[in-house]
């Protein structure tokens, strides 16, 4: 049972580039989310889906997009990075309602120069 | 955005001690979550609590929620190598009209132990 799977685990890009970082999960979860980890700053959340079909913004949401593009799987888009985005991204999904158990991937480290 | 108070931030610690680490908030909170990230990898949840007094085991993990509903205690008792890595807390609070719930997150207390 794999559980949460991000992809990529690490990424460099230059600024103003592109990409996707995909996240799928195999538990049948409802919902979906995309943290973003910085030294001194904790997790912070950047979007989630509460169900399939629904997305909706986070704490820091600006120089990102998301799509949920099926039950299973939740991608996150940055489309013109930018060195402040340089951090490690987690991909998070829970049953939703009242289950507060959220099952993490293991993180993509991107790095922005 | 609203930040749990974690302390300490960091500890170092000999194998076998016993570690005690502590979450504030300003807001009341309904659950209150502890997480362990060991590094590379994504936090894992050691211990969920629903209710103001409730004490909770996990093995060597022992967490409490807080009477005022403001803050949380974890502890770990004889500490192996194993127990290295980030430790944090959440709060959970309701985020939206649909119940989906949102979590606010301390900055965690990194544990080194000393084999």
């Amino acid at each position: 049972n794999a559980g949460v799977t991000q992809t990529p685990k690490f990424q460099v890009l230059k600024t103003g580039q592109s990409m996707t970082l995909q996240c799928a999960q195999d538990m049948n979860h409802n919902s979906m989310y995309w943290y973003r980890q910085d030294p001194g700053m904790g997790l912070r959340l950047i979007y989630y889906s509460a169900s399939e079909g629904t997305t909706d913004k986070g704490e820091v949401p600006n120089g990102y997009n998301v799509s949920r593009l099926n039950k299973r799987e939740f991608s996150l888009r940055l489309e013109s990075a930018a060195p402040s985005q340089t951090s490690v991204y987690f991909c998070a999904s829970r049953q939703g309602g009242s289950g507060e158990k959220l099952f993490f991937g293991s993180g993509t480290q991107l790095s922005v120069l | 955005g609203q930040q749990l108070n974690q302390s300490p931030q960091s500890m170092f610690i000999q194998e076998g001690e016993d570690v005690s680490m502590n979450c504030t908030s300003s807001s009341i909170f309904n659950t209150w979550l502890w997480y362990k990230q060991d590094p590379g990898e994504g936090p894992v949840l050691l211990i969920a609590l629903y209710k103001a007094g409730e004490l909770t085991s996990n093995g060597r993990l022992t967490a409490q929620f807080g009477i005022t509903r403001k803050d949380s205690f974890l502890n770990i008792s004889a500490s192996i190598p194993s127990d290295v890595g980030i430790y944090f807390c959440a709060g959970q609070e309701r985020l939206d009209a649909g119940n989906n719930r949102k979590l606010i997150w301390g900055l965690g207390t990194s544990l080194a132990v000393n084999p």
